[in-house]
């Protein structure tokens, strides 16, 4: 199986620019998350979503949006890129939040901001 | 507010014994856990821990105690691999996860 696969691993925008981050997952888990990581924070969760067509806000959802068209992709739209953007995002899915809720994460990928 | 607290960074020797300790203060409790994150890599699973007490998983171990909001990971006959940063979690009462910044281990020949 190939789990959670991102793309792109590496991109560098220019502010202003646009781009969505590609997630998807062979696992048939219903909960997939979009995280950010900073040099030195904990992971802050940007979206949610509990299935298809469903999805929600996380701690720091400004300046990106999802959507769930699948229970295999979950896409982050970055609109209007600024240098605060400029973190490595992780991709990751649950079957379920209760019990063990083990998280798989994707690879990640490294944005930068310019 | 929410907060998961653990030490920046640790260093130890090949072979040791070394306890990185993780406390929490957050709107309910479900679930404790203990990631591993390589440099330049994605988390990975290592333990979990709802109830009080020892969970023993190889050379890896991790105890939580819910009255004290405390938890540690112990890690025996370190090896260089596990030079990593681990990574403490938090399930809260909306099974939303709140993320510590994560242990930096440095093992030393």
């Amino acid at each position: 199986n190939a789990g959670v696969t991102q793309t792109p691993k590496f991109r560098i925008l220019k502010i202003g620019q646009s781009m969505t981050l590609q997630c998807t997952q062979d696992m048939n888990h219903n909960y997939m998350y979009w995280y950010r990581q900073d040099p030195g924070m904990g992971l802050k969760l940007i979206y949610y979503s509990v299935g298809a067509g469903i999805t929600d806000k996380g701690e720091v959802p400004n300046g990106y949006n999802v959507s769930r068209s699948t229970t295999e992709d979950f896409p982050l739209r970055l609109e209007l890129a600024a240098p605060s953007q400029t973190s490595v995002y992780f991709c990751a899915s649950n079957l379920e939040t209760g019990d063990t809720g083990e998280l798989f994460f994707g690879e990640g990928s490294r944005l930068t901001v310019l | 507010g929410q907060n998961i607290d653990q030490p920046t960074e640790m260093t130890a020797t090949e072979g040791a014994i070394v306890q990185i300790n993780c406390t929490y203060q957050t709107s309910g409790f479900n679930g404790l856990f203990w990631y591993q994150q390589h440099a330049g890599e994605a988390p990975t699973f290592l333990s979990y821990n709802v109830l009080d007490g020892l969970e023993e998983k190889g050379r890896f171990s991790s105890f939580l105690s819910r009255s004290k909001g405390y938890s540690y990971l112990l890690l025996k006959e370190l090896q260089m691999k596990d030079s990593a940063s681990y990574l403490c979690a938090v399930t809260d009462s909306n099974y939303q996860l709140i993320w510590g910044a994560g242990t930096k281990l440095i093992i030393k020949p």
